[in-house]
Formats: structure tokens, sequence, C-alpha cells
């Protein structure tokens, strides 16, 4: 099994530019989320998802779209770059029993700038 | 509010050593999960220790374990015979029911680093 994995590990933008971080895992887990880590800020839950067709917002979702049409999949969407959205992001998965215990399988994470 | 605190920023230790990481939490539920993670200079996050709040007994995982006060909301990590390969950062975490739906919310971090 590949785990999580997180594509691209690095990523510049410029302001106001769209992109597409992504997630996949082989692990057959329902349970999927995002986070972005910053300094001095630890983690925090953008968007996550029980299964496919169903995601839900975290506690910093705005700027953030995500879909969740495969079970494996599970794609972040910035619409807009803003500086602000420089960070660190993480995706995670578990299964649903796991997950609600908080034994979630981390990705690499992607370092994303925002020029 | 749900919160997770972590009142140690950095810490350092010699190898071979004890150290010990605290961390609060607050929380109105009864039934509840604790954990931490460590994040290693590779970015990569890493489950450590899970604490279940119903249980009493504290969790212990090879070198890991913890000191679980249910009363007073505190969670600690002990690290016995520190190694160099402990030096990372560490996030306590712990899980949050909202609109009926499980979240994890992390402490701000603990920097550690194993000196030689």
């Amino acid at each position: 099994n590949a785990g999580v994995t997180q594509t691209p590990k690095f990523q510049v933008l410029k302001t106001g530019q769209s992109m597409t971080l992504q997630c996949a895992q082989d692990m057959n887990h329902e349970y999927m989320s995002w986070y972005r880590q910053d300094p001095g800020m630890g983690l925090r839950l953008i968007h996550y998802s029980v299964g496919a067709g169903i995601t839900d917002q975290g506690e910093v979702p705005n700027g953030y779209n995500v879909s969740r049409s495969t079970t494996e999949d599970f794609p972040l969407r910035l619409l807009s770059a803003a500086p602000s959205q420089t960070s660190v992001y993480f995706c995670a998965s578990g299964s649903s029993g796991d997950a609600a215990k908080g034994e979630q399988f981390f990705g690499p994470g992607t370092r994303l700038t925002v020029l | 509010a749900q919160t997770v605190t972590q009142s140690q920023p950095e810490m350092s230790v010699q190898e071979a050593e004890t150290v010990t990481l605290s961390c609060t939490y607050d929380t109105s539920e009864n039934n509840y999960y604790l954990f931490w993670y460590k994040q290693p200079p590779s970015r990569q996050m890493i489950l450590v220790i899970r604490q279940e709040a119903y249980k009493q007994q504290n969790a212990t995982e090879n070198r890991f374990s913890v000191n679980f006060q249910k009363a007073a909301k505190s969670f600690s990590l002990k690290i016995s015979d520190s190694q160099l390969g402990d030096t990372a950062m560490y996030f306590c975490a712990f899980i949050i029911t909202q609109g009926g739906s499980e979240k994890l919310v992390f402490g701000k971090g603990t920097k550690l680093t194993v000196n030689p």
C-alpha cells in the first residue's frame, strides 16, 4: 500500500491564481480530511469527508473547496489564492471507526507559497 | 470552547534521560480520546500514543507513556531513555464532536530537541 499520497510536494502561486492539491489513499478509508499547518498554530482542520459524496467544513474552510467523488480521492481547491494561504497542507485518512478515535494516517504534506 | 493547550513551546533533554511534555484540554464531554502525535523534520505526522478517557489506566507504548488526569484535564507525555530520533515537534490532540461528526483538534505543539 502507498498509504496517503499528496501532490505536489511544493508549489508557488501568485495571488489570484487557482490550483488543486491532490490527495489519494489506497486503504479504502471512509474518512478523509485536510489540515493546514502554520508556525505556532499547530494543525487546523479545513474540510473533511466521511465518505464519497459527503463533505463538511472544519475550523478554517474559507477560501477552499473540496469534493469527494470517489473513496480514494479528496482534492482541495484554492479558487483564488491569497498570501494568507501560504502554509503546509496535510491530507489524512482513517477508517470511520478509527478516525473517530483520532487514528488518522497523514500524507507527507504540500508546502504552498502564495506571492 | 473545546481547546488543547501545550504550554511549552520548546524543550530539550539529554540523550538517555527522561522528559515530560505537558498538555491540558477543555471539554464538557465525558467520553473522548486524547492523542500525542510526533512530527519529525521530515514533516510526517506519526501517532505516538492514544488514551481513551473512560480508561483509568495510563496508556504506554514502549518508551512513551502518558499521565492522564481526567479531573484536572491534563494529559502529559513522558519519554523515557530519550533517543536522538525523538527530536521532533510533538502535538497533543483531542477528538471533539460537532454537528454529529468527529473532528481532531490539535495543540500548537512542543519542539523537543534531544542532545547527544
